[in-house]
C-alpha cells in the first residue's frame, strides 16, 4: 500500500532553535520525495524535491535528506523564525507521467517568540 | 512567473446553487489538478487534466464537474453540493513529459468553500 507517514504530528519550538521533521514512505515504484510548506488556509509551497539518487538538498534554512534504502526522509530547519510556523507536508511520487502524489498528514510546527 | 491563481478566495453557497471555481496559470504547464482539502488533512486528488483532456477522475461525485477550456484555465463547476463538501479546494499545475514525476506541482492559494 502506498503510504507516507510523518512524525511528530505537531511540534513547538522557540524562535532561533533548530528542529527536524521525519517522514517514512512506502510508495512504489518510488520516483521522488518532496517537502511542502503550507500556511493555514493557503496552498502548499514547494521547499525541496529529491530523486532517489539524491541524499540531501538545501533551500535556505531548510535542508532535506533522503535515504532511499530505508525509505526515510527528514527536513531540518535551522535558526527557526516565527514565519516558519506552518504545516510541513512530506509528499512521495510514483513513477508516472502525471506525477501522482502521495501526501503525508503533515507536521504542524509552531515557533514561539 | 510561478503563480497559480484561483478565484474566488471564499465562496458560500446553498445546496441548490450552481457555482464555479476558476484556476489560471501562465507557466506553460500542460497538466492541471484539482484537490480537495479538509481541515488538518492532506490534500486529496480529485481530477487531473493533461493536454486539456481529463486523465484522472478519482471517483468524484458528479455534482463536481471539471472543465479545461484551454491550456491556461481550469474550472470546477459545482451543483447540488452537500455540507460535507465544505473544504479548501486547491488547484495545481505542472509540466508533463517523461520526467513528469520529478516536476514540481505548483499550487494555488485555494478557494475556501462553505456549503450551507
Amino acid at each position: 500500500k502506498n503510504q507516507v507517514e510523518q512524525s511528530p504530528q505537531s511540534l513547538i519550538i522557540l524562535e532561533g532553535k533548530n528542529c527536524t521533521l521525519q517522514c517514512n514512505y512506502t510508495v512504489s515504484p518510488f520516483s521522488n520525495l518532496r517537502w511542502y510548506k503550507q500556511d493555514t488556509g493557503r496552498g502548499p509551497v514547494s521547499l525541496t524535491i529529491m530523486t532517489f539518487s539524491e541524499n540531501t538538498k538545501s533551500n535556505g534554512r531548510y535542508t532535506a535528506t533522503l535515504d532511499a534504502d530505508t525509505k526515510q526522509s527528514s527536513l531540518h530547519i535551522t535558526a527557526s523564525q516565527l514565519s516558519d510556523s506552518a504545516s510541513y507536508i512530506c509528499v512521495a511520487s510514483r513513477g508516472s507521467t502525471l506525477g501522482r502524489l502521495y501526501f503525508g498528514r503533515g507536521t504542524q510546527l509552531t515557533v514561539w517568540p | 512567473d510561478t503563480e497559480v491563481t484561483q478565484t474566488p478566495k471564499h465562496l458560500v453557497m446553498g445546496m441548490t446553487n450552481k457555482k464555479s471555481l476558476k484556476c489560471e496559470q501562465h507557466m506553460g504547464h500542460r497538466a492541471m489538478y484539482w484537490y480537495k482539502q479538509k481541515a488538518k488533512k492532506p490534500p486529496e486528488l480529485m481530477f487531473v487534466y493533461s493536454y486539456e483532456k481529463l486523465s484522472i477522475n478519482e471517483s468524484v461525485p458528479s455534482r463536481f464537474s471539471p472543465e479545461c477550456p484551454n491550456s491556461s484555465l481550469l474550472n470546477l463547476h459545482l451543483h447540488a453540493l452537500q455540507p460535507e463538501d465544505s473544504a479548501l479546494y486547491l488547484c495545481a499545475s505542472s509540466q508533463v513529459g517523461r520526467e513528469a514525476a520529478t516536476y514540481t506541482q505548483y499550487f494555488g492559494p485555494g478557494t475556501r468553500l462553505t456549503v450551507l
